[in-house]
């Protein structure tokens, strides 16, 4: 089942913070995050793992509420980089096939 | 971490023909996993792949149509078969998930005429 990602789009400035959420409404074992620029492969940015276990790139952090079955993903001091769609993928521990949600539009201006 | 290699990038390919996609992983992988992506929008799980196994559709998708192959732990093929337009997608293949990150093919652009 797709997970809920919010908001669909977001317009920062450089040096700007900004959440992405990603609700489900299964169970969760575990959640992805990655980040697509246009015309390229999704890059891996961070797992969170049911039992609390976290494992991604230093400069990113995310939370996960499995009771909730929700995570966030929070970008900090924002650079021109982050600029791309950020999708949550799901597992409810069927396997390992993620269920991606619609994605997140992040524009970072100068 | 582990290096997918897909080809072709991108065809153009005429409506009721068939195209197969290949992706070769640098490592030993036990399951691979087909995405459509169309453009601008989320990644749509077609099948999941394990060697030795037939692959396992999820709804909306059926072997007659993407016939999946898995001869050993580093290779997968995925063929469209008798194109339409409708088909004309981003295809994606992948390994990984679970308590490890996902690596991906870097996709192949598919345009039936």
């Amino acid at each position: 089942q797709q997970p809920v990602q919010s908001p669909q789009a977001v317009i920062l400035r450089e040096g700007e913070d900004a959440v992405i959420n990603c609700s489900s409404s299964k169970a969760l074992y575990s959640v992805h995050w990655y980040r697509q620029k246009h015309g390229e492969a999704p890059v891996f940015l961070m797992i969170l793992l049911k039992g609390g276990e976290q494992k991604g790139h230093e400069k990113i952090s995310a939370s996960f509420n499995e009771k909730k079955q929700q995570s966030s993903l929070y970008l900090t001091a924002s650079q021109l980089s982050y600029s791309g769609t950020y999708f949550c993928g799901t597992e409810s521990g069927s396997g390992y096939a993620l269920n991606f949600g619609k994605g997140t539009s992040l524009l970072v201006t100068p | 971490s582990a290096v997918i290699s897909q080809k072709p990038s991108r065809d153009i390919c005429q409506r009721g023909t068939s195209l197969t996609i290949q992706c070769q992983v640098d490592s030993q992988v036990t399951m691979m996993f087909w995405y459509r992506q169309q453009p601008g929008q989320s990644l749509t799980l077609i099948a999941t792949a394990n060697q030795g196994s037939e692959a396992t559709y999820e709804s909306g998708f059926v072997i007659d149509k993407f016939p999946i192959s898995r001869p050993n732990l580093t290779f997968s093929t995925l063929t469209v078969s008798n194109m339409s337009p409708e088909d004309s997608s981003i295809y994606l293949c992948s390994a990984g998930g679970g308590r490890t990150e996902a690596f991906f093919g870097q996709g192949t652009r598919l345009t039936v005429v």
